[in-house]
């Protein structure tokens, strides 16, 4: 059965760096999002990716992050200056565009530790 | 904001016995979907109800959503150690967003 693939499983970076993190989403699935869950709360969503352009994100979302699909098959969330509140598990899913339903498929996370 | 809600938070249920979580959002919803998140591991989608007052059955699994659109149940009947994990709903506000809110989740433990 076709998956959604994150990589790295586990990122640890200190206060101020970059971080990329990459997904690949099942092949035919148009649509794009990012998700992150702080440990033992709520799944939030981040944004969500279509037709290569952002069609919709959250207040979390501001401009320390970006988001990108540099090959067609690859889906990157990048932070920009990570800070300690970014520690969490991001999660990528993909959705198809099937009539009026767009249940996610997610992938198994990158946990980000931010030091 | 939209808000949604769910309660309990946390459930601890002998095996055997029935589980009910609720769901309530702020807003009417155009759709709510239900996922599944064992211990450590990602969210799984189960069912998406669409339309006003719907029930959907999966196995022991039994999904309700209101007539209103704005609140909605997941039922288990006799609950198994496989049913451990936490339960989220994830409503899509009206509008054709997009942008689904996951809700605050509810906790399952069973005891064997």
């Amino acid at each position: 059965e076709p998956e959604v693939t994150q990589t790295p499983s586990h990122q640890v970076t200190q206060m101020g760096q970059e971080v990329i993190l990459r997904c690949v989403p099942i092949s035919n699935h148009l649509y794009f999002y990012w998700y992150r869950q702080i440990l033992g709360q709520k799944v939030e969503f981040l944004v969500s990716f279509y037709n290569n352009e952002i069609s919709e994100k959250s207040e979390i979302f501001d401009d320390q992050f970006s988001v990108e699909r540099p090959d067609g098959s690859n889906f990157t969330l990048k932070i920009r200056s990570t800070k300690l509140e970014d520690s969490a598990m991001y999660f990528c899913a993909s959705s198809e565009e099937r009539f009026a339903t767009y249940e996610q498929y997610f992938g198994p996370g990158t946990r980000l530790t931010v030091t | 904001g939209q808000q949604v809600m769910q309660i309990p938070q946390y459930q601890h249920v002998q095996e055997g016995e029935d589980f009910t979580t609720y769901c309530n959002s702020s807003t009417t919803l155009s759709n709510i979907q239900w996922y599944k998140q064992r211990p450590g591991g990602h969210p799984v989608f189960l069912i998406q109800l669409v339309k006003s007052g719907e029930v959907k059955k999966q196995k022991r699994l039994t999904f309700q959503f209101g007539e209103a659109k704005k609140n909605s149940s997941l039922h288990i009947t006799a609950t198994q150690t496989t049913d451990v994990g936490t339960y989220f709903c994830a409503g899509r506000h009206s509008g054709g967003y997009q942008k689904v809110t996951f809700g605050t989740g509810t906790k399952l433990q069973v005891i064997p």
